[in-house]
């Protein structure tokens, strides 16, 4: 599975859209991108995940670059609530989902 | 309703002791993990169990036998628990045909004193 690179912290004012970069230079065709998060004391939480196409749900937005080689997950609104570490994964369908260091994402009044 | 339930939520043990933590989801799924949390906070996947057969085992001491009775549990077993072994434990689901988009349960944290 492609190594991801992600800052390793980020902060965002409340209310403002959420910008995690996610750099994935060696992907393969057939992976995909899936966004975890982690809020303090709770297990993973599993936000959005596209393999080529941009992809929208309730809690978020994924833009995957044209070559497939980075990925922004955008939290349109953050609140203090989105405040957490934010995890870029990218592999085969069917394959180990590995977590790596991700972006602690501190939301501030 | 939990849709991943772990138990016990805090476990503290001696050194030399034998453990278990308890899973069981609700969601109908057909796999289950187990992940360990390190204090440096890294997650690493143990163990996967797909309709009971062990389908994943990555790098870890024979003192962990994990036990799955049904498609809906999977127990963890430690043996002759190490200092090492503190950690948080969190099980999780999925449906394996369904990509992997995982329902975690909320963690157990084990302290070995």
């Amino acid at each position: 599975d492609a190594k991801t690179t992600q800052p390793p912290s980020m902060d965002c004012a409340e209310g403002r859209a959420a910008n995690l970069p996610c750099n994935h230079s060696t992907i393969s065709g057939n992976e995909y991108v899936y966004w975890y998060r982690q809020i303090h004391s709770q297990g993973p939480q599993y936000i959005i995940h596209g393999l080529k196409n941009n992809e929208t749900n309730e809690m978020a937005s994924l833009i995957i670059t044209e070559d497939r080689k980075s990925s922004t997950l955008i939290l349109p609104h953050a609140t203090l609530r989105d405040t957490a570490v934010y995890y870029c994964i990218v592999l085969n369908q069917g394959g180990k989902l590995i977590f790596g260091q991700g972006t602690e994402l501190s939301v501030k009044p | 309703d939990t849709a991943v339930s772990q138990t016990p939520k805090y476990l503290v043990t001696q050194m030399g002791n034998d453990k278990s933590i308890k899973c069981e989801q609700n969601l109908g799924h057909d796999t289950m993990y187990w992940y360990k949390q390190d204090s440096k906070k890294f997650l690493k996947i143990m163990f996967s169990y797909n309709n009971k057969e062990l389908i994943i085992n990555e790098t870890v001491p024979n003192r962990f036998s994990p036990k799955s009775p049904d498609k809906a549990h999977l127990n963890l077993h430690i043996n002759s628990l190490e200092l090492g072994d503190s950690a948080v434990y969190f099980c999780a689901s999925n449906n394996r045909a369904g990509g992997e988009k995982l329902f975690f349960g909320s963690g157990t944290q084990l302290s070995v004193l």
